[in-house]
């Protein structure tokens, strides 16, 4: 079966701090993994997948399958990175994508 | 930008009555899913449609849950006879086809679902 965790529920880190949002996945086979993110009052949205490698809003995440982690980082954290964020691993196919239990990331001014 | 819809926003309801929530997904769209999160919990996997039939279904997705495309548009899900512990915000979510490039969810703005 498909696990993801994230062990922090809620994260504060001063405006400018670095940020690292922590995930590990358990799955038997190739994994295709998101980071999905739910500011205030709006949807929850995809903010980046491993397989583009790129930076979205200067987050990064980067997988890691001898850890089995995909760590969602970005240097200098802005006000307007407050949310929640989402973890997520599709098992592809007709599968169901299942999410963490998320991290609120507060940043403080 | 295409979006999904989800109706209604809110709704309140009396234990052991039956609810419908309504999805319209992108029109282009294969792949539907219903998610439900209780407050302060996880977002948790409910069902996957595609291809007019359950893909896959969750244990909490019993007898009392159904999903329909009734009209090619809608995409509905039904409780039966409610429950207090049925009290969640549903998503919807629809994407073309899974994948890592492909594979993004698309998300409604949710339903939330008071029993009472």
């Amino acid at each position: 079966a498909q696990r993801v965790t994230q062990p922090e529920k809620l994260l504060s880190v001063f405006k400018g701090a670095p940020v690292e949002l922590k995930c590990n996945y358990s799955y038997s086979g190739s994994p295709e993994l998101f980071w999905y993110v739910q500011y205030s009052r709006q949807r929850l949205q995809l903010l980046l997948r491993h397989i583009s490698r790129e930076s979205i809003k200067g987050f990064t995440a980067d997988l890691n399958k001898g850890e089995t982690s995909f760590h969602l980082k970005k240097p200098f954290a802005q006000e307007e990175d407050s949310a929640m964020y989402y973890c997520a691993l599709d098992s592809g196919g007709y599968q169901k994508v299942t999410f963490g239990t998320g991290t609120k990331l507060q940043v403080i001014p | 930008e295409p979006e999904v819809t989800q109706t209604p926003s809110h709704q309140v309801t009396q234990m052991g009555q039956e609810v419908i929530l309504r999805c319209v997904p992108i029109s282009n769209h294969l792949y539907f899913y219903w998610y439900r999160q209780i407050l302060g919990q996880k977002v948790e996997f409910l069902v996957s449609f595609y291809n007019n039939e359950i893909s896959e279904k969750s244990e909490i997705f019993d007898d009392q849950f159904s999903v329909e495309r009734p009209d090619g548009s809608n995409f509905t899900l039904k409780i039966r006879s409610t429950k207090l512990e049925d009290s969640a915000m549903y998503f919807c979510a629809s994407r073309k086809r899974p994948g890592q490039h492909t594979g993004e969810l698309f998300f409604g703005e949710g339903s939330r679902l008071t029993v009472l």
